[in-house]
């Protein structure tokens, strides 16, 4: 079974305090996703990375950055944390898109994230 | 990718097939559908997909008309645990996944 995994299922931080979301993923994906999800708002994609070192940004990127120092572990940075980045965030690692099933996309348990 | 559409909630009794239906009008050739689920408070899971046969795993099943421009995921005998949102997507290889707002299905007992 694939299994990935966050580094925390709940997190309350302060306004202007640094913080790291951790994914690591035990699949030898090449390809890593950080999204956040929000009522009504759906699943919006942040960054990726389709390989280690390389990144890649989503839809929504302002405010975040990504590092991708070893393939299984992909981290997500908010370099000041504001409340509107208050959320669900989720990972994700998907395979090498060139067989019929690697499109499938594995997804950690989330953290929630509240930003006072 | 194309735009799906999906009912927002259903309800079905516990043991019964859970049949959840999704609009894909617009899919092109070269998209799959793919259905995920997301139990409250976790990550979504990946259920199934398929381009344009019947496709049928440990999960589930799911049904595409000839013309693709519809599906149904089938939850042949639902359980409390599986009431959950669950997302109907069509997608080209590689490109972003995105979801909507899917169904909410409730399995009563």
């Amino acid at each position: 079974d694939v299994k990935v995994t966050q580094s925390s299922r709940y997190l309350v931080k302060r306004t202007g305090e640094k913080v790291f979301l951790e994914c690591v993923q035990d699949m030898d994906h090449e390809n890593m996703f950080w999204y956040r999800q929000d009522p009504g708002l759906g699943l919006r994609l942040i960054y990726f990375s389709y390989d280690v070192k390389m990144k890649e940004k989503g839809d929504i990127p302002e405010g975040y950055s990504v590092s991708r120092e070893k393939k299984e572990r992909f981290s997500l940075i908010l370099e000041s944390a504001s409340t509107n980045q208050t959320s669900m965030y989720l990972c994700a690692s998907r395979g090498t898109v060139n067989t019929r099933s690697t499109d499938t996309q594995y997804f950690g348990p989330g953290t929630r994230l509240t930003v006072l | 990718d194309a735009k799906t559409t999906q009912p927002p909630s259903m309800d079905c009794a516990e043991g019964r097939a859970a049949n959840l239906p999704c609009n894909h009008s617009t899919i092109s050739g070269n998209e799959y559908v793919y259905w995920y689920r997301q139990i409250h408070s976790q990550g979504p899971q990946y259920i199934i997909h398929g381009l344009k046969n019947n496709e049928t795993n440990e999960m589930a099943s799911l049904i595409i008309t000839e013309d693709r421009k519809s599906s149904t995921l089938i939850l042949p005998h639902a359980t409390l645990r599986d009431t959950a949102v669950y997302y109907c997507t069509s997608q080209r290889s590689g490109s972003r996944l995105t979801f909507g707002e899917g169904t909410q299905l409730t399995v009563n007992p």
